[in-house]
């Protein structure tokens, strides 16, 4: 069974310096990876996704990811915090390939940011 | 394109009252997925369809039941409701392409409150 672990459950950042959030997955195969964010009373968004290729993902509003196989990581950044970055945001993994399973998702419990001004 | 939609946004209930959520989308996707949301739990999977009239198990889907009469909604119901059951429900929707995953793509949420 898959697994994601999503360390810190709240992050508190500065405008202007480096937002970076943590995610870990356990899976027996490397698994296709998400992160969604959701601002405050809405649904979720995907902001990047890693499936095969490249291993650094660019998504939006400047925020990028690095799917490294030998550390099970999938960790989340940007270079310079904006105050409309508060949100919170959640890593999800999905199995691969071609077989029933890959249209699920599994999430992590969520990470917090806040952005101080 | 409105993508997906969720009725209704808010609902309160008492215990042992029974509703339905509905979700519906336009944008012809196959797979359809309801998921609650809860403090410090993230998003848990309640069910999931892979096509219209065929449905699944999530990981919580006790107390709950779903159909999937035409392809563009997806129906979650709660027979008789419990204070456990107090969550936000997302719905989303996703389709494949030769077996790969894309994107899921999520409503805006129903948030439901059982006294």
């Amino acid at each position: 069974a898959q697994s994601v672990t999503q360390l810190g459950s709240h992050v508190s950042v500065s405008e202007g310096a480096l937002v970076l959030l943590r995610c870990n997955y356990s899976s027996s195969v490397p698994p296709y990876l998400f992160w969604y964010v959701q601002y405050p009373n809405q649904g979720l968004q995907l902001l990047l996704k890693y499936t095969t290729g490249a291993t650094l993902v660019k998504g939006i509003n400047g925020f990028e990811a690095e799917f490294k196989k030998s550390e099970t990581s999938f960790h989340l950044t940007k270079p310079s915090a904006h105050m409309s970055d508060a949100a919170e945001y959640f890593c999800a993994v999905s199995d691969p390939g071609f077989n029933f399973g890959n249209e699920k998702l599994t999430f992590g419990t969520g990470t917090r940011l806040t952005i101080i001004p | 394109n409105a993508g997906v939609t969720q009725t209704p946004k808010f609902r309160v209930l008492k215990t042992g009252q029974s509703m339905t959520l509905l979700c519906a989308q336009d944008m012809n996707h196959e797979y359809m997925y309801w998921y609650r949301q809860d403090p410090g739990m993230g998003l848990r999977l309640i069910h999931y369809s892979v096509g219209e009239g065929t449905t699944a198990k999530g990981e919580v889907p006790d107390g709950y039941n779903v159909s999937r009469l035409k392809k563009q909604n997806f129906l979650l119901g709660l027979e008789s409701a419990a204070p456990s059951q107090t969550s936000v429900y997302f719905c989303a929707s996703s389709y494949t392409t030769e077996g790969f995953f894309y994107e899921q793509f999520f409503g805006p949420g129903t948030r439901l409150t059982v006294l």
